[in-house]
């Protein structure tokens, strides 16, 4: 069974700051790595996933992933209050589901 | 249809009735997925379909747990005696099939709130 780690926070950060969300994974074969935001009584919707080793951008989003260390990474920058949610991450199982981390809970402060 | 379609948006039952809860999945996603989200918790995966068939239950309570994904017809989750732990958000996702262990996209419906008093 793989398992998925997240900080589960809060981290708090001002406006306008970079937030930095770290995940950590145990199985050395996965290849995929999502991350999910969940506003409070909501579904979660997905922000962006990565499959290479390095950084991908999307807007203010960043994803790092650094498969030697099994760690990847979230950056959101000039963080927004409307940024405040659970961020999750997951990796694919091998059947076709999906392991969540725990979440971490981020707070962006006007 | 465009998104996942998940109903009744909230249940409310008294301990020992039965929850039946119902997702339509994405056109043309032949995968379903089953999770639960306890007080805003981790997701715990229960059940995933593919098309008709059962795919993986790892996560499913045997005893009062049941599921099903029947042509023509959303799937059902359905708890049988429910109990007051089984109060819940229960998420609903679909996603398009892809090559093992190299992952999807999965898309969630908006959940169904379980309150068992």
């Amino acid at each position: 069974q793989k398992e998925v780690e997240q900080n589960s926070g809060p981290l708090s950060v001002p406006e306008g700051a970079i937030a930095s969300l770290n995940c950590t994974y145990s199985d050395r074969g996965s290849q995929s790595f999502f991350w999910y935001r969940q506003y409070s009584g909501k579904s979660p919707e997905l922000i962006m996933f990565i499959y290479s080793n390095g950084d991908k951008e999307d807007g203010r989003f960043t994803a790092q992933l650094n498969k030697a260390s099994q760690y990847v990474s979230l950056l959101i920058r000039d963080s927004q209050p409307s940024d405040s949610a659970t961020y999750l991450c997951a990796v694919p199982d091998y059947g076709q589901n999906f392991v969540f981390g725990p979440g971490t809970r981020l707070s962006v402060l006007p | 249809g465009e998104e996942v379609a998940q109903t009744p948006k909230h249940l409310v039952r008294g301990e020992g009735q039965k929850a039946k809860l119902y997702c339509a999945p994405i056109k043309g996603h032949s995968y379903v997925f089953w999770y639960q989200q306890v007080l805003k918790n981790e997701f715990k995966f229960l059940i995933s379909f593919q098309n008709e068939n059962v795919f993986d239950e790892t996560g499913m309570p045997k005893e009062r747990f049941s599921a099903k994904c029947l042509p023509n017809s959303p799937c059902s989750l359905e708890i049988q005696a429910t109990k007051l732990e089984d109060s819940a958000v229960y998420f609903c996702a679909s996603s398009r099939p892809t090559g093992r262990g190299s992952g999807n996209t999965i898309y969630f419906g908006e959940g169904s709130w379980l309150t068992v008093v």
